[in-house]
């Protein structure tokens, strides 16, 4: 069946830093692909998406590519701040006719120190 | 902005009593949807909801579980008989168009059940 892995955390890093967390994905036809973050005491909120191959999604300095060949959807920000610490989830939906089940990653917690 | 509400935000309860989580989805929204997510695991999809009956529904949603949108506001999610392996965090999320594509799904802060 579909899934999502992403890579372990926690992920720590100092104020700046480069941030990237992988996300690969196995889901048969075309997807689409999502990051949401979950702030401390807070509810899934969703950062961006990509609906096809090659797709970029953006939102508040991170980024994301669709990547068919690689099945990948790694999330990327060039400088991270200390109010990005929360928890990164990967997800999916299978293509288009279903009933909006989302398929999550188990998720990456990310701190940054300042 | 417009949110989905839960509650209660916690909820303690014995093991074998029914429990009732609440919703209050985004006004327009028409797709309903209730995930959980056990310590320390991934979120996991429970059901979806469509035009008043269930679309979907996981292997965890057993005949203990059951949804219900008793009026044009609320989705409730109610457990009949709670299993100390019932204990997560409950989330609730909405839509507004069909989510078989890329449409949003919008979630809320979830219910954390504890079972004892």
């Amino acid at each position: 069946g579909d899934s999502v892995t992403q890579m372990e955390g926690p992920v720590t890093l100092s104020e700046e830093a480069f941030l990237t967390i992988n996300c690969t994905y196995t889901a048969t036809g075309y997807p689409s692909l999502f990051w949401y973050v979950q702030y401390p005491g807070e509810g899934l909120q969703l950062l961006l998406k990509a609906t096809k191959a090659d797709d970029k999604g953006s939102n508040k300095g991170f980024e994301a590519t669709y990547r068919k060949e690689t099945t990948s959807f790694h999330l990327e920000k060039g400088s991270v701040q200390v109010s990005d610490s929360a928890v990164y989830f990967c997800a999916l939906i299978h293509g288009s006719g279903n009933t909006g089940k989302l398929i999550f990653g188990q998720g990456t917690t990310l701190q940054v120190k300042p | 902005e417009p949110e989905v509400t839960q509650t209660p935000s916690h909820q303690v309860t014995q093991m074998g009593q029914e429990v009732i989580l609440r919703c209050v989805p985004i006004s327009n929204h028409l797709y309903f949807y209730w995930y959980r997510q056990i310590l320390g695991q991934k979120v996991e999809f429970l059901v979806s909801f469509y035009n008043n009956e269930i679309s979907e529904k996981s292997e965890i949603f057993d005949d203990q579980f059951s949804v219900e949108r008793p009026d044009g506001s609320n989705f409730t999610l109610k457990i009949r008989s709670t299993k100390l392996e019932d204990s997560a965090m409950y989330f609730c999320a909405s839509s507004f168009r069909d989510p078989g594509g890329s449409d949003t799904q919008y979630f809320g802060p979830g219910t954390r059940l504890t079972v004892l």
